[in-house]
């Protein structure tokens, strides 16, 4: 079974400049999630998908920050423009039932660097 | 809120020895689910264990146990003789139910040491 697919693995831009993160679930799995990762940090929820509904994005600066997931399948997440503290590892998973016992499966993520 | 706290940044244990990451959890919850995922230097989060609410008997899974203390709200998690490839970020999670969905939030983690 292939895992969560995520590109690219590394990122440098300039600061203002946009950049965007592409995923791919596992097949079959209807929850998808976008985390962001600050060096040190534990994975925060930036949104969270139920197909190709937004179920939760309440930690997502929607001034600079989109996504969307066509088709209840593959994501993108953009970031427009971009500032110096989106530095992070943007990690993507997918989950199949929505329950409390669901275990997430993580892509590899995509390391930002913005300078 | 919601709340996962390690507080533990870093620990080092001798290679073949046992050690226990802390973890505690806050929520009004009463129907929730407890996890733990090890994140080696490639950066992808790997399920170890998990912990229903609900569960008497605490988890194992191989060399991993989850000691499950409900009423101190704590989820530990003990790794047995430790291996050179243990050394990894260490991360305790909890999932809960939310209007719309259920939700995964994650600890600062605690970076595991392995000496040989």
């Amino acid at each position: 079974e292939a895992g969560v697919a995520q590109s690219p693995r590394y990122k440098i831009i300039e600061k203002r400049q946009s950049v965007a993160f592409w995923c791919n679930p596992i097949s079959g799995h209807a929850t998808l999630y976008w985390y962001q990762q600050i060096l040190g940090q534990g994975p925060k929820l930036l949104i969270q998908f139920q197909n190709n509904g937004v179920v939760d994005d309440s930690q997502l600066p929607k001034d600079r920050f989109s996504a969307e997931r066509l088709k209840g399948v593959d994501s993108t997440l953009k970031i427009q423009p971009a500032k110096l503290e989106d530095s992070a590892v943007y990690l993507c998973a997918s989950s199949t039932d929505p329950s409390t016992n669901e275990k997430l499966f993580f892509g590899s993520g995509t390391q930002l660097s913005v300078l | 809120a919601q709340k996962i706290t390690q507080t533990q940044p870093g620990m080092f244990v001798q290679e073949k020895e046992a050690v226990t990451l802390d973890c505690t959890y806050d929520t009004s919850d009463q129907s929730y689910g407890l996890f733990w995922y090890k994140q080696p230097s490639s950066g992808e989060m790997i399920f170890l264990i998990y912990q229903g609410s609900y569960d008497e008997q605490n988890a194992t899974e191989g060399r991993y146990s989850l000691n499950f203390q409900k009423a101190r709200k704590s989820a530990n998690l003990v790794i047995s003789a430790s291996q050179l490839g243990d050394s990894a970020m260490y991360f305790c999670a909890m999932r809960e139910g939310r209007t719309g969905g259920f939700k995964t939030i994650f600890g600062a983690g605690t970076r595991l040491f392995v000496k040989a």
